[in-house]
């Protein structure tokens, strides 16, 4: 059974472009979460969807962040322009209700670096 | 509002040396859930292990085992027998059931196990 999927692994780009990172959620998960990782900020959670609507979008830093979730089987978390304190792993993790006996998986993580 | 600490920033013991990290959460929620994740160096985050609020029964995973305290608010891990593949930042989170459905994760802490 996959994982979840994220792509891509590694990006670096410059300031001011625009950065697309992608997300697959496990089959059958209602849940997809946006995390991002930071040495000063530890983890923190950007931005979660429920059967495709954004629930929770308090996390997200600003108006240069935006996620979209089009369809149950993909994710997209979108940074327009880019600065460098972007630079962070972010992570896609998905889960059934959380009511069930299920967790939160993870997806490898998307390293960026913002010049 | 929820919080977690992880008071031992970085801890490191020789190999075969049992080792306890220790959590400490803050919660309003009478219904909650604790985890721990796993960090190796390759960056992906690993699910160890989730608590229900109502089960303070110890855990024990191979040499691995968890110690779940309500009346201290406290989640410890403790590996038996450390092996240097242990080597990793272990995160203590919390998710509560009600408000939003996400992690809180504390700041992590760093295990080297040296050989």
């Amino acid at each position: 059974d996959a994982g979840v999927i994220q792509s891509p692994r590694h990006e670096v780009t410059e300031m001011g472009q625009e950065v697309t990172l992608r997300c697959k959620p496990i089959s059958g998960h209602d849940y997809l979460f946006w995390y991002r990782q930071t040495m000063m900020r530890g983890l923190e959670l950007l931005i979660y969807f429920n059967n495709n609507v954004p629930i929770d979008d308090s996390g997200m830093p600003e108006d240069r962040f935006s996620a979209k979730m089009p369809n149950a089987s993909f994710s997209t978390l979108k940074i327009q322009p880019s600065e460098p304190r972007d630079s962070a792993v972010y992570f896609c993790a998905s889960s059934l209700d959380p009511a069930s006996t299920d967790t939160q998986y993870f997806g490898p993580g998307t390293r960026l670096t913002v010049l | 509002a929820q919080k977690v600490t992880q008071a031992q920033t970085e801890i490191s013991v020789v190999e075969k040396e049992d080792v306890t990290l220790d959590c400490v959460y803050e919660t309003r929620d009478t219904t909650y859930y604790l985890f721990w994740y796993k960090q190796p160096p390759s960056g992906e985050l690993v699910f160890l292990i989730r608590r229900n609020s109502f089960d303070e029964q110890n855990e024990i995973s191979g040499r691995y085992s968890w110690n779940f305290q309500k009346s201290t608010s406290s989640f410890n891990f403790t590996i038996t027998a450390s092996q240097v593949v242990d080597s990793a930042v272990y995160f203590c989170a919390l998710s509560e059931l009600t408000g939003a459905n996400n992690l809180f994760f504390g700041t992590g802490t760093r295990l080297t196990v040296i050989p």
